[in-house]
């Protein structure tokens, strides 16, 4: 069964300390995504990357940063939480297959609480 | 720019009832267009999909038809079971950009006995 891992399915942090978000999928997608999931605003796009090493700025990647160094792993991180950054975290795969681009496979979910 | 829009919720249905849920597209090309479901607790799975106008995606007893002439994508379902509530989001991809699907805001179903 495929699946995308998401490491923690809640955390609590403090104002201005540094979180990382990590992400592991098992079926070799080059394609790799974060969403922020908020009431009313649907999923918006963080970053993403196409490929190892390789990353692009989504639709609302301001405070956060990521970092692809092995294939099946993607991190987000946020250097310096804020409040307005409480959310749920979605990451995604998808196979580069051009038949198959739309369908993202998601993880549960990290939702991460900022005090 | 490109966008989907959704009914809002939440949609609050008996058991076996008939369901809708309205979705519209903005778009500039040609898009394919997708339904992705989200249960309680759970990541988003796709549900169905349809690229090109007037094909008809089907999952689970879920349908939706790609309408180019309205630009319209609406999910349904003869009769609904209380497993069916869950968060239903409509979301569009164009080749080119940038890879990235755009959602909706999201629909949620509550199917009661």
């Amino acid at each position: 069964d495929v699946k995308v891992t998401q490491s923690s399915r809640y955390l609590v942090k403090r104002t201005g300390e540094k979180v990382f978000l990590e992400c592991v999928q098992d079926m070799d997608h080059e394609n790799m995504f974060w969403y922020r999931q908020d009431p009313g605003l649907g999923l918006r796009l963080i970053y993403f990357s196409y490929d190892v090493k390789m990353k692009e700025k989504g639709d609302i990647p301001e405070g956060y940063s990521v970092s692809r160094e092995k294939k099946e792993r993607f991190s987000l991180i946020l250097e310096s939480a804020s409040t307005n950054q409480t959310s749920m975290y979605l990451c995604a795969s998808r196979s580069s297959a051009a038949y198959r681009v739309g369908e993202l496979f998601f993880g549960e979910g990290s939702r991460l609480t900022v005090l | 720019g490109d966008s989907v829009t959704q009914m809002e919720g939440p949609v609050t249905l008996s058991e076996e009832a008939f369901l809708t849920i309205n979705c519209t597209y903005t778009a500039t090309g040609y898009p394919s267009l997708f339904w992705y479901v989200q249960y309680p607790g759970e990541g988003l799975q796709l549900l169905l999909k349809a690229t090109k106008a007037d094909d008809k995606g089907s999952n689970k007893g879920f349908e939706a038809t790609y309408r180019k002439e309205t630009t319209s994508f609406h999910l349904e379902k003869g009769s609904v079971q209380v497993s069916d509530s869950a968060v239903y989001f409509c979301a569009l991809y164009l080749t080119g950009t940038a890879s990235k699907l755009t959602f909706g805001t999201g629909t949620r179903l509550q199917v009661t006995l």
